[in-house]
């Protein structure tokens, strides 16, 4: 099946500083990429997503590319303010029938 | 409801017992995901249901392991003989399933604990 790998397992910035967090993924086939957010005691939420024939998506403050090439995608949040630290998961899914496969989550804490 | 509903939100149980946990998806989901998340840990794949196919069962990590849905909507995750290390939260995801990978909405999860 699908293997997700996550980078870095924890992140610590700066607020106002940007947060990069990586992914990568085995199966080439892939075609589906979402980010979720789970803050602590709370559900996973979805932040944002993006499709195996777009390279970048952009929603305010966070955006995602993906290299389909090299089987990688990436979350990157500009600006960051406190209320952003929370547990990031990335996850990639194979075409209509499968399972979404998540990375373990990358803890981002902004400090004031 | 309006969202994914698990019952029950903590369960106690004693090693060896059988518990039976439920998701309701949202209504008109075809997919239902079923993860494990141990303490600080990430979204361990369990089981996949999908419309009327045969389900992923690809994640689950025993035999004590079993999950059903009936009717293409609530489902079960049973855990029989349970263990120490069963110990999670075990959250249940729906989407729509219809081939535009489209938006996981996630429960609030089952905090089992198992003495």
């Amino acid at each position: 099946g699908e293997n997700v790998e996550q980078h870095p397992s924890t992140l610590s910035v700066q607020e106002g500083d940007s947060a990069v967090i990586k992914c990568t993924y085995s199966d080439s086939a892939s075609n589906y990429f979402p980010w979720y957010k789970q803050e602590l005691g709370k559900r996973p939420q979805l932040i944002i997503d993006i499709r195996s024939n777009v390279g970048e998506k952009k929603d305010q403050r966070i955006a995602v590319t993906l290299n389909k090439t090299a089987k990688h995608f990436s979350l990157h949040i500009t600006e960051t303010q406190p209320e952003d630290s929370a547990v990031y998961f990335c996850a990639a899914s194979l075409p209509t029938g499968y399972a979404l496969n998540f990375g373990k989550g990358t803890s981002l804490l902004v400090t004031p | 409801g309006a969202g994914v509903s698990q019952s029950p939100s903590n369960k106690v149980t004693e090693k060896g017992k059988d518990v039976e946990l439920r998701c309701d998806p949202i209504s008109g989901h075809t997919a239902l995901y079923w993860y494990r998340q141990s303490l600080g840990q990430g979204l361990e794949f369990l089981i996949y249901f999908q419309g009327n196919s045969a389900p992923d069962k690809s994640g689950l990590p025993s035999d004590r392991f079993s999950a059903e849905r009936t009717g293409g909507s609530v489902s079960t995750l049973t855990i029989q003989r349970t263990q120490q290390e069963d110990s999670a939260v075990y959250l249940c995801a729906s989407s729509w399933g219809d081939g535009l990978n489209t938006e996981a909405f996630f429960g609030q999860g089952t905090r089992l604990t198992v003495v």
